[in-house]
């Protein structure tokens, strides 16, 4: 049974810093693993998708990076801002069911 | 291009009544999935169907709980009757044809039950 831990499960960063988010999952067979963002009462934004056969993909100032055979992806976020305050999930999926972590809980502060 | 689409976001209830979700999947896309979110729980997925079938409703927490796929622009999830640790976050997700699999979500249905 896959298990998805996200380390550290809160963070808080004055603005500017460059950020590194952790987040291991125990069963290497994945198809992908997709980095979503939440803000409260809201629903999930897709950040980032990893297809099994990629190693990094990078939008803007994040860039995730995929290890499989570690079982690792980090989610990196350079010069943080405010607004990038939310709670952001790691899922690696199999065939067609996402696993999801409980989350890292950031706060940047202006 | 409109994103997923979930009414109610916001339903409170008395214990005992039938509660309908609804959700429109984003044009084209052919798979989704509904998925609960509770703080002790966090995201866990209740049902997955592919071209209107359902595949695999495993994570159905109990017969309370049933799940429709009419047609590929619309679902419903319903639990009658509901209890109060049904309360939670419930989000519909749908995934398109193209083989990349990237989840895109709605913003959720909230409902409490009293």
């Amino acid at each position: 049974k896959q298990e998805v831990t996200q380390i550290p499960a809160a963070l808080s960063v004055p603005e500017g810093e460059n950020l590194v988010l952790n987040c291991s999952f125990t069963d290497s067979a994945i198809y992908n693993l997709q980095w979503f963002r939440q803000d409260p009462g809201k629903g999930l934004t897709s950040l980032l998708l990893i297809q099994s056969s990629q190693r990094e993909q990078t939008s803007g100032r994040l860039n995730a990076s995929l290890d499989k055979s570690s079982g690792r992806s980090t989610l990196y976020i350079a010069a943080s801002q405010p607004g990038d305050s939310a709670t952001y999930l790691c899922a690696p999926s199999g065939t067609y069911k996402y696993i999801f972590g409980t989350g890292t809980r950031l706060k940047v502060l202006a | 291009d409109a994103g997923v689409i979930q009414s109610p976001r916001h339903e409170v209830t008395e214990m005992g009544q039938e509660v309908t979700l609804r959700c429109k999947p984003i044009s084209g896309h052919n798979s989704l999935f509904w998925y609960r979110q509770t703080m002790m729980r966090g995201l866990e997925l209740l049902i997955y169907f592919n071209n209107n079938v359902p595949i695999d409703d495993s994570g159905m927490p109990e017969d309370r709980f049933s799940a429709k796929m009419p047609n590929a622009s619309f679902s419903t999830l319903k639990i009658q009757p509901s209890e109060p640790r049904d309360s939670a976050v419930y989000f519909c997700a749908s995934w398109g044809t193209s083989g990349r699999r990237e989840l895109f979500f709605g913003e959720g249905s909230r409902l409490t039950v009293l």
